[in-house]
């Protein structure tokens, strides 16, 4: 594809449940990124996959939080046992290997926990 | 540790105006610095970015970025507004060498309106 595409686009979730977010970076970048943007924290990273290295995931901000790629492409990242002050903006990303080529978003997931 | 300072959360301008977002950034080696545009409901858009060569870069939609080194400045303008310009602007930066680069540390973002 053309773009980082994100999918739902939207997601209303009970408190307490489980969600999973969709992504599908673009082609041939080796490198994938999960932000959350919210009102109150602005833009953060969760977490980084490279390669086949082990994940960056310094930014998830509690172990409900995890991630997955599979097959060096599409990730997921999961919340378990969602709370209110998961709500936000899911934003997902991905990079060439060449330094500095500029990192793509897709459009986000608009997650809201009630 | 990186971060990145956006001065003015809100800027004004008139259409036809100078647009200027400030950004200056705190890193122990010079970082790749980029700027984001966000407009309403969508996705981040890179507008520019500066990793090496010439500090004067040049963006879509007529934006350029001067990397100024001796004032930590990676400071946004254009020449003359426009009503499509009026969006959320991020800077960011990333550590230079490795391969996190995409691991991006932003600002908090300046809203810029832009008048008629």
């Amino acid at each position: 594809g053309a773009g980082v595409s994100q999918s739902p686009s939207n997601k209303v979730t009970e408190k307490g449940k489980d969600v999973e977010l969709r992504c599908d970076p673009i082609s041939g970048h080796t490198a994938l990124y999960w932000y959350r943007q919210s009102l109150g924290q602005g833009l953060e990273f969760l977490i980084y996959f490279q390669g086949n290295s082990a994940p960056d995931k310094s930014g998830l901000p509690s172990d409900r939080f995890s991630a997955e790629r599979t097959g060096g492409s599409v990730s997921t990242l999961t919340i378990q046992r969602t709370q209110q002050e998961d709500s936000a903006v899911y934003l997902c990303a991905s990079s060439s290997q060449v330094g500095g080529s500029g990192t793509y978003f897709g459009p986000g997931t608009r997650l809201t926990v009630t | 540790a990186q971060s990145v300072t956006q001065l003015g959360s809100h800027v004004s301008v008139s259409e036809g105006a100078l647009v200027l977002l400030r950004c200056n950034y705190s890193s122990s080696v010079p970082p790749y610095l980029f700027w984001y545009v966000q407009y309403p409901n969508q996705g981040l858009q890179l507008l520019l970015k500066y990793t090496t060569g010439a500090t004067l870069v040049k963006g879509i939609n007529g934006f350029e970025a001067e990397f100024k080194k001796s004032e930590t400045s990676f400071h946004l303008t254009k020449p003359s507004a426009h009503m499509s310009d009026a969006a959320e602007y991020f800077c960011a930066v990333s550590r230079r060498g490795g391969t996190s680069y995409g691991k991006l540390t932003f600002g908090q973002g300046t809203i810029l309106t832009v008048h008629p």
